[in-house]
């Protein structure tokens, strides 16, 4: 596609409900990155895949957060057990390369904010 | 751990004016400072980006400096425009070369 497509936009889910937010990269990028932001801060590193591979997870913040990418192209963030400090935009970014030089493409993000 | 703080966290000034946006970071030893605009609802856009061996960037009207040994960056607009208004972000990788590290922002009003 012609941008980084992020659904849902917002999301409202009860404390303790599961949640999954979806990220379609650009067509061929093969690195892809979630990063969480709260109100106000600057995005945090959450993940990092290298086509299906997950290299890198150590920003998920509880074993309640599990993100995938089983086919190289889409990627599904899933949070278990949803509790209020969860609430933050989630932001996907795309590339076509492997380092930061090489230029990210972010989403709109999907705000999700816990009840 | 690397932290990277912007300074102010908000700034509102008549359109027209130049401006400087600041950023530091505690650890010199990054591989790249990229500077980004954040408009509401929408996503991030990269503005520059400067390896750790350069020294400035320019785009149109927006230039931005790097002193890698004092742990700086400044984002200059020249003749602030109200389309300007956005949160201006600056963010650090280091030798993964994959991961951002990312400031808080600076909320930016131009008003016309």
């Amino acid at each position: 596609g012609a941008g980084v497509s992020q659904s849902p936009r917002y999301k409202v889910a009860k404390r303790g409900q599961d949640v999954a937010l979806r990220c379609d990269p650009i067509s061929g990028h093969v690195s892809l990155f979630w990063y969480q932001q709260a109100l106000g801060q600057g995005p945090e590193f959450l993940t990092y895949f290298q086509n299906e591979a997950q290299l890198d997870k150590s920003g998920l913040p509880s074993d309640r957060f599990f993100a995938e990418r089983p086919e190289g192209s889409v990627s599904t963030l899933k949070i278990q057990r949803t509790q209020q400090e969860d609430s933050a935009v989630y932001l996907c970014a795309s590339s076509s390369g492997f380092g930061t030089e090489d230029g990210y493409t972010f989403g709109s993000g999907t705000r999700l904010t816990v009840v | 751990k690397q932290e990277v703080t912007q300074i102010p966290a908000a700034l509102s000034v008549p359109e027209g004016e130049n401006l400087v946006l600041n950023c530091s970071f505690t650890d010199s030893a990054i591989y790249n400072l990229q500077w980004f605009r954040q408009d509401p609802g929408k996503g991030l856009t990269s503005l520059l980006l400067i390896q750790s061996s350069q020294r400035e960037q320019t785009s149109g009207r927006l230039n931005a400096s790097l002193d890698k040994s004092s742990g700086r960056s400044t984002l200059y607009i020249a003749a602030s425009q109200p389309g300007d208004s956005a949160t201006y972000l600056c963010a650090v990788s280091e030798d993964s070369n994959y991961q951002l590290i990312w400031g808080a922002g600076t909320k930016l009003i131009i008003k016309p």
